[in-house]
């Protein structure tokens, strides 16, 4: 049961354009959403955050946007650098849990070409 | 100020043996999480401890997989009489508190288990 979904596995966008990742998630109880973003034989980094009662948190070139109704969220990169090429991670959680525990999806590749 | 710290980084098992997975927290930090990422996946939750506690379970395998965080020293993921399946990369991540998620907390490089 994939309660957290990255339907696109790869997306590939030129230097200095929008790239554009998407996120659909099932479980109506998750109120706070994260994004890692992952390089090979590292672990995941943190990048950026919302909580349930914001429609759009933005930090730097990085804005986070997030559709209730549609139980959709995306993270915006612009503008586009090589070195945002990595593979990019959602994740959920209750946060009126205390366990601290993340859904991940299943992670989309962004290659940005120079 | 040294970040999570998992070692070994890379680990090869032969089929049935034991694989000993540690990871040393952020200085601070009392509470591990563990993770694991099978190839093709995103990361799935296994344990969330706290010094000489386990608070949630909830993702471990019910047999071979066990964890612990004791007073001293690091938390260890033990997997015994390990199968194919269980290669994998797993991922440490340590916090400062409960509920400081928000800030996301920080992950370890990993441990690759190859199961041979």
């Amino acid at each position: 049961d994939q309660q957290v979904k990255q339907n696109s596995p790869s997306l590939s966008v030129q230097e200095g354009r929008i790239s554009i990742l998407n996120c659909d998630y099932t479980n109506s109880m998750f109120d706070y959403f994260l994004w890692y973003k992952k390089y090979p034989a590292e672990g995941p980094t943190f990048l950026i955050s919302i909580s349930s009662i914001k429609d759009k948190n933005e930090d730097g070139r990085f804005t986070v946007f997030l559709n209730k109704s549609a139980k959709h969220l995306s993270l915006h990169i612009v503008p586009s650098q090589p070195g945002d090429s990595a593979v990019y991670f959602c994740a959920a959680t209750p946060g009126s849990s205390n366990t601290g525990k993340l859904i991940f999806g299943q992670g989309t590749t962004l290659q940005v070409k120079p | 100020n040294a970040g999570v710290m998992q070692n070994p980084r890379h680990l090869v098992r032969r089929r049935g043996q034991e694989a000993r997975l540690r990871c040393s927290p952020m200085k601070g930090h009392s509470h591990v999480y563990w993770y694991r990422q099978l190839p093709e996946e995103g990361l799935k939750f296994m344990v969330y401890l706290q010094k000489e506690n386990i608070i949630d379970e909830s993702g471990m395998p019910k047999e071979r997989f066990s964890a612990e965080f004791p007073k001293e020293g690091p938390s260890i993921l033990r997997i015994q009489q390990v199968v194919r399946g269980d290669s994998a990369a797993y991922f440490c991540a340590s916090s400062p508190r409960q509920g400081t998620i928000y800030n996301g907390y920080t992950f370890g490089s990993g441990t690759r288990l190859t199961v041979v």
